[in-house]
C-alpha cells in the first residue's frame, strides 16, 4: 500500500470558519485526489492534481480549493465552512506505473456546527 | 460522462452462503471497471479490476467479477463468504480517454451472519 496519512483524522469547526485538510504520501506518487464519502452518495471527486501546482477540477468541487507546493502533500482548504460540507474526507493518489489503481488514505471525520 | 448503479444499498447472508453484488454501469465510451471495499473506519482497498480480455476477473480473498458489456454489467461474487467479508463494497468506472475521473456508486453493504 501506498504510505498515505492524512491530519487531522477528526475535526469539528463551527460554520464560517476556514480548515485546511492535509495528504501526506511518501511513494512519490503523481497523482493525488480528493474525495469525500457521503452516506447514500458513495465517493464523490473533488479536485485532483496530476502535478505539483496543477491542479483540476471534480463533480463537487464548490467551495473547496486545493494546493499542491510539493509532491508529497495536497492539502484541501473549506475556504468558509458550511454544515453541507460534514463528511468524511478521503484521499488518495496513484503511479505512473499503475495507471489504474488508485489508494486510498484513511480518511478526515469533518464535522461543521 | 458515465454513471454507475449498485442495485442493492444492503445484502444480508449468512456464513458459508455465496453473495453477488450487482453493479451496473452507463456510458458513451469504453471503460475501465473496479471494486472497492471498505471495511468499517478505514479507507478503501481494491478488490478487483476489468482493463480488458477476459471478462471474467479475479481478485483478492476469493472474489471474481463479470464483465458484461451488452447488459452494461460488472457483478461481484464469492461462492462461499466470512464474517470477515462483512463491509460495504463500492463498483467504480473510469473512462478509457484518459480522464483521471473515477465514478463511485452509492455502495452495498454486505453483512455476513453466523
Amino acid at each position: 500500500d501506498a504510505g498515505i496519512t492524512q491530519s487531522p483524522r477528526h475535526k469539528v469547526t463551527e460554520t464560517g470558519t476556514p480548515v485546511t485538510l492535509r495528504c501526506h504520501q511518501t511513494e512519490n506518487h503523481r497523482y493525488m485526489y480528493w474525495y469525500r464519502q457521503d452516506p447514500g452518495h458513495g465517493l464523490r471527486l473533488i479536485h485532483y492534481s496530476y502535478g505539483v501546482k496543477d491542479t483540476d477540477k471534480g463533480e463537487v468541487s464548490d467551495g473547496y480549493s486545493v494546493s499542491r507546493s510539493k509532491t508529497e502533500d495536497f492539502l484541501l482548504t473549506l475556504e468558509s465552512a458550511t454544515s453541507s460540507q460534514t463528511s468524511v474526507y478521503f484521499c488518495a493518489t496513484r503511479g505512473d506505473f499503475s495507471p489504474y489503481e488508485q489508494y486510498f488514505g484513511p480518511g478526515t471525520r469533518l464535522t461543521v456546527t | 460522462a458515465q454513471s454507475v448503479t449498485q442495485l442493492d444499498s444492503q445484502v444480508p447472508v449468512f456464513e458459508e452462503a455465496p453473495v453477488e453484488l450487482r453493479c451496473n454501469y452507463s456510458s458513451s465510451v469504453s471503460v475501465y471497471l473496479f471494486w472497492y471495499v471498505q471495511y468499517p473506519n478505514q479507507g478503501l482497498q481494491l478488490l478487483l479490476k476489468y482493463l480488458s480480455g477476459s471478462t471474467l476477473v479475479k481478485g483478492i480473498n476469493g472474489f471474481e467479477a463479470e464483465f458484461n458489456k451488452s447488459q452494461t454489467s460488472f457483478h461481484l461474487r464469492k461462492p462461499s463468504v466470512h464474517i470477515s467479508d462483512t463491509a460495504e463494497y463500492f463498483c467504480a468506472v473510469r473512462s478509457q480517454g484518459g480522464s483521471e475521473k473515477l465514478v463511485f456508486g452509492k455502495g452495498t453493504k454486505l453483512t455476513v451472519n453466523p
